[in-house]
């Protein structure tokens, strides 16, 4: 089956620092990718679409210039968390569509960030 | 726009209980449905789907059945195992190209 995968699962950073989560669709094209945001116990927030080849489109409240997503290929998308804060510690998931079966989205293990 | 409602947990069971998670929703159109696991410290799985109305889908013995006519699509699980304890999350897709929308999660504890 299709398979996501995210770099790095876990990383610990200092404030002030940015952090890059990698997100790549292993044996399929996905022209969209989703980049998702989890908090303890809660649900998944839907942070931005990533079309490739052409900006995201962020959800209402998500700081754009703090969030920076980047979707160079059909493969790959990634996120950087610039500037980061304590505050942004939490679950990052992304998922992929696949261009031929646009009904599923086949997800990410999840980066967990830590601001320290 | 759309919604989905899920039952509030933490869900507590036996092992060998009997298991429904309750799953309802909002949307336009028809949408697909979908049940999600998230185990501990992990991203989220596909667990079934069904795309139509009446369909059910199924899979490690959990079903769920697409009712239109109800707007639902509860999770069912005839004999819960230590190893089923997640959160499961319901969600819809309204359309091909729209953004899957979740529930807000049930955790399953299942003891031995």
């Amino acid at each position: 089956g299709a398979v996501v995968s995210q770099h790095p699962s876990r990383v610990i950073c200092k404030s002030g620092t940015s952090v890059k989560i990698e997100c790549r669709s292993l044996d399929f094209q996905a022209t969209t990718m989703f980049w998702y945001r989890q908090f303890p116990k809660q649900s998944l927030m839907l942070m931005a679409t990533s079309n490739e080849g052409s900006k995201a489109t962020y959800e209402q409240g998500v700081e754009k210039d703090k969030f920076l997503i980047n979707h160079a290929s059909l493969t790959l998308s990634t996120l950087t968390v610039t500037s980061a804060h304590p505050e942004d510690s939490s679950f990052y998931i992304c998922s992929a569509r696949d261009g031929g079966n646009p009904y599923e989205q086949y997800f990410g293990p999840g980066t967990r960030l830590t601001v320290t | 726009g759309d919604s989905v409602t899920q039952m509030e947990g933490p869900v507590t069971l036996s092992e060998e209980a009997f298991l429904t998670i309750n799953c309802t929703y909002t949307a336009t159109g028809y949408p697909s449905l979908f049940w999600y696991v998230q185990y501990p410290g992990e991203g989220l799985q596909l667990l079934l789907k069904a795309t139509k109305a009446d369909d059910k889908g199924s899979n490690k013995g959990f079903e769920a059945t697409y009712r239109k006519e109800t707007t639902s699509f509860h999770l069912e699980k005839g004999s819960v195992q230590v190893s089923d304890s997640a959160v499961y999350f319901c969600a819809l897709n309204s359309g091909g190209y729209q953004k899957v929308t979740f529930g807000t999660g049930t955790k399953l504890q299942v003891i031995p």
